[in-house]
């Protein structure tokens, strides 16, 4: 069972490009979970969605950035005109929809990072 | 989310057990303790976790306080494999799923 992909794994814009970063979540994984890291710090919550509609954007920028979850394909996380400060690495996690009540676990599980580079 | 303080770094020899300690003294009744590692240039992977009775599982045991304002991480016999930055988090669960909020965590070095 593959894990948690992401592509590309390095990403080297110029400030103004766009950057499109995908991630293919688990098989039988509903649920997509965007996370940054800024070097030398740890993981911040961007935004958790499931098949076509977004859950919770509460970690997103007001601006430039947007992400979607489509009934087919990858999970993709865009970023418009990006600056030096979007440089980091972007991690995808899935997890399932589990039935139960909340005692019910749905560990989340990560992918490898895309480490986007912006000059 | 209630907030989670843990040591910046901690340092084992190999083969002894490791506690990685974490402190929440605002904990809430709902919130589950959660402990996520990530390796060097990896993302993070699932440790363990548990509400109010400790728990083993292949990977480490959870130790929490009665209180619940503190708990620990337990690795038995650290490896260099687990030389990691160990996230304590806590978080109430949804079976819907639930954001994951990261603190800057514990870096465990792990010399040979």
């Amino acid at each position: 069972n593959a894990g948690v992909m992401q592509n590309p794994r390095h990403l080297v814009r110029r400030r103004g490009q766009e950057a499109r970063l995908r991630c293919s979540p688990m098989k039988g994984h509903s649920h997509v979970y965007w996370y940054r890291q800024l070097p030398e710090e740890g993981l911040k919550f961007m935004v958790y969605l499931q098949k076509e509609n977004i859950i919770d954007e509460s970690g997103m920028p007001k601006e430039r950035f947007s992400a979607e979850f489509p009934k087919e394909g990858p999970s993709i996380l865009r970023i418009q005109q990006v600056v030096r400060g979007d440089s980091a690495a972007y991690f995808c996690a899935s997890s399932q929809t589990t039935s139960g009540g909340a005692s019910s676990y749905n560990e989340q599980f990560f992918g490898p990072g895309t480490r986007l580079t912006v000059l | 989310d209630a907030k989670t303080t843990q040591p910046n770094s901690m340092e084992s020899n190999e083969e002894e057990p490791v506690h990685l300690p974490c402190n929440h003294s605002t904990i809430s009744g709902t919130d589950y303790i959660h402990w996520y590692r990530q390796l060097p240039s990896q993302g993070p992977e699932y440790v363990i976790h548990g509400l109010t009775s400790n728990v083993n599982n292949r990977m480490a045991s959870l130790a929490i306080a009665e209180d619940r304002k503190s708990s620990t991480l337990i690795l038995h016999r650290a490896t260099l494999r687990d030389a990691a930055v160990y996230y304590c988090i806590l978080r109430v669960i949804s079976n819907s799923g639930y954001a994951l909020n990261f603190g800057k965590g514990t870096s465990l070095l792990v010399t040979p």
